[in-house]
């Protein structure tokens, strides 16, 4: 079956301005994971949804960065007015519940490249 | 807090040899998950395999070892008869068990195989 999928692969915006990434899980996967990725860094976790609720949104930068989920499935991370600190790689993870299987490993998007100018 | 340290930024090896990357990690919840990933070129993570805290043997797949030293808090993965295509960026990553799951990174050990 399709895997998450991410739009758009590549972003290049000015400073200041909004972007919105999106990130479709795959199908029935009921929870879903933002993370980022600096140039030569590891992953960090942003942000994640149960459903269409974030019960832990401890790993956002600031309150420049929002995300919402609708219908438990696409969700929406936002960036308003954009530093050059925000370029990034945005990816996003899903797995079918919590403890559905006993890996349960996350299974990832191919991300989003965002470069603020 | 969950911490995950990978010490090597790179390594080099010949094609055909085995390769141990290290991942040390730090927590205190005693039941958690430990990942490897691997990261081509193409950006996309690949997951390899999984070793649970409780697993009482070291967990393999194909290839892939992970060298669990519970009391050192390692996990390392070891891979056998290393292939050009394992040239990748390798990142160990921990869950703890009963939470929201979500995963705390290491830093990455980049991987490049020399024929």
């Amino acid at each position: 079956g399709a895997g998450v999928s991410q739009s758009p692969s590549n972003k290049v915006t000015e400073k200041g301005k909004d972007v919105e990434l999106r990130c479709d899980p795959i199908s029935g996967h009921t929870a879903l994971y933002w993370y980022r990725q600096s140039l030569g860094q590891g992953l960090e976790f942003l942000i994640y949804f149960q459903g269409n609720s974030a019960p832990d949104k401890s790993g956002l930068p600031s309150d420049r960065f929002s995300a919402e989920r609708t219908g438990g499935s696409v969700s929406t991370l936002t960036i308003q007015r954009t530093q050059q600190e925000d370029s990034a790689v945005y990816l996003c993870a899903s797995i079918e519940s919590m403890g559905a299987t006993y890996y349960n490993e996350q299974f990832f998007g191919p991300g989003t490249r965002l470069t603020v100018l | 807090a969950q911490k995950i340290t990978q010490t090597q930024p790179g390594m080099f090896v010949q094609e055909k040899e085995a390769v141990t990357l290290d991942c040390t990690y730090d927590t205190s919840d005693p039941s958690y998950g430990l990942f490897w990933y691997k990261q081509p070129s193409s950006g996309e993570m690949i997951f390899l395999i999984y070793q649970g805290s409780y697993d009482q043997q070291n967990a393999t797949e194909g290839r892939y070892s992970l060298n669990f030293q519970k009391a050192r808090k390692s996990a390392n993965l070891v891979i056998s008869a290393s292939q050009l295509g394992d040239s990748a960026m390798y990142f160990c990553a921990m869950r703890v068990n009963f939470g929201n799951e979500k995963l705390t990174f290491g830093t990455g050990t980049r991987l490049t195989i020399i024929p």
